[in-house]
């Protein structure tokens, strides 16, 4: 049921576009994005809820596909800052209420 | 006041003490959350409060024993852990819990614990 994130790692030059995958093999109810950064907490970037849907700020962007099976986080011209572990979340539902789970995450590492 | 306090930041324990890591949240949110996080690994949940009352329970063995005294405070009371419980164990809120919460959830920085 987790959800699985391609690809697991990537490293980029800074100004150098990424392209982050979220699947499931089952239609998500939601799609949360979160980078945690070394030994810091998770930190919210966006949420997505419904099928077709793209949302975005700054260079930071994400969309859902029409089966909300896949999610993607598109990051444009990177730069240090966006180094960190990516997660994509996701609520399932469990015994007549939901829990939220992650992820397996993608490390990003970018490069002066 | 938009952060998660978690306290202590580090913490090193033997196999046979009894500590306590505290989480404290202002933000007026009403579930929070205990996630565990070992290195290089996605968070795991442990424990879902909702309005203070424990919702999920994440089949975490009963050495960890979790606390809300009341909606801005969230404790989880340890005892005989082993070392592989070794992590680092984030505390997370949220407005609410379940589907369309639009904000996502606020995490802490976390509490590294250490069995030895």
């Amino acid at each position: 049921q987790q959800p699985v994130q391609s690809p697991q790692a990537v490293i980029l030059r800074e100004g150098e576009d990424a392209v982050i995958n979220c699947s499931s093999s089952k239609a998500l109810y939601s799609v949360h994005w979160y980078r945690q950064k070394h030994g810091e907490a998770p930190v919210f970037l966006m949420i997505l809820l419904k099928g077709g849907e793209q949302k975005g700020h700054d260079k930071i962007s994400a969309s859902f596909n029409e089966k909300k099976q896949q999610s993607s986080l598109y990051l444009t011209a990177s730069q240090l800052s966006y180094s960190g572990t990516y997660f994509c979340g996701t609520e399932i539902p469990t015994s007549g209420t939901y829990k939220y789970i992650f992820g397996t995450g993608t490390r990003l590492k970018v490069l002066a | 006041d938009t952060e998660v306090t978690q306290t202590p930041k580090h913490l090193v324990m033997g196999m046979t003490n009894k500590k306590s890591l505290k989480c404290e949240q202002h933000m007026g949110h009403r579930a929070m959350y205990w996630y565990k996080q070992k290195a290089k690994k996605p968070p795991e949940l442990m424990f879902v409060y909702s309005y203070e009352k424990l919702s999920i329970n994440e089949s975490v063995p009963s050495r960890f024993s979790p606390e809300c005294p009341n909606s801005s405070l969230l404790n989880l009371h340890l005892h005989a852990l082993q070392p592989e419980d070794s992590a680092l164990y984030l505390c997370a809120s949220s407005q609410g819990w379940g589907v369309r919460d639009y904000y996502g959830y606020t995490f802490g920085s976390g509490t590294r614990l250490t069995v030895v």
